[in-house]
């Protein structure tokens, strides 16, 4: 089974900066079957990207992801106050998927 | 737009089995190439996928749990079901419902494209 490591753990940063999360792999996600979720206190997460880089639906621009191999990158360009969540990322290359333990992005 | 509403028990007693529903709404669960699965969150192993279910049948279960998981789907009434037998402590978790969506041929490559809210289930006597 692929493992994800997420780096940081916790983030703070404030409304309008740059916030750039980190994925790892343990071994080599083909194809970029990599995605991103968003999880709000009390609530499901909720898919933002897949593939490595493509956007879901309705997932605003400032969202982006990039990397490939075992090296992942989720991006967030300018934080809003509603951005403020924790982010997870999940391998579909191989089954079992597996997920990243989290990143708490946490307002400063 | 697609909504899934998990329903069941949130107390279950140790040994016996969990059985959970997902009531599918603003779309069908027949006839599309989705499947239907169901995901759990526990603080200390965090997301872990159970399993997924095609509209015609076809299953995929995590081999963890496989010996001990079901999952079934009726079309008619366009919801779908998780069975867990021999629960312990450790199945305490909140249990997601999805809609999965499979790369390719088959569906052993899968992301999750719609949740449910989720369901808090606690195992204890």
């Amino acid at each position: 089974e692929i493992v994800l490591t997420q780096s940081p753990g916790t983030v703070s940063l404030s409304p309008g900066e740059r916030a750039t999360l980190s994925c790892r792999a343990s071994q080599s996600v083909s194809s970029n079957y990599l995605a991103w979720y968003q999880q709000k206190p009390g609530q499901a997460p909720s898919l933002l990207i897949y593939g490595a880089s493509s956007r879901a639906t309705d997932i605003p621009d400032r969202f982006s992801g990039s990397g490939s191999g075992t090296d992942f990158t989720l991006t967030i360009s300018r934080l809003e106050p509603e951005d403020f969540a924790v982010y997870y990322c999940q391998q579909y290359a191989t089954s079992p998927c597996s997920f990243g333990q989290g990143t708490k992005l946490e307002i400063k | 737009q697609l909504q899934l509403q998990e329903s069941g028990p949130g107390l279950v007693k140790p040994s016996e089995t969990l059985a959970l529903t997902c009531s599918v709404s603003g779309g069908s669960i027949s006839g599309t190439y989705y499947y239907w699965g169901w995901i759990r969150q526990t603080p200390g192993k965090g997301l872990e996928w159970i399993g997924h279910m095609s509209y015609t049948g076809t299953t995929y279960y995590n081999p963890s749990l496989e010996r001990r998981v079901t999952i079934s789907i009726d079309t008619s009434k366009n919801h779908f079901s998780l069975r867990l037998r021999s629960l312990t402590a450790a199945d305490t978790a909140v249990y997601y419902c999805a809609r999965v969506h499979p790369i390719g041929v088959g569906a052993t490559r899968y992301y999750f494209e719609n949740w449910g809210q989720g369901t808090l289930v606690s195992v204890s006597s």
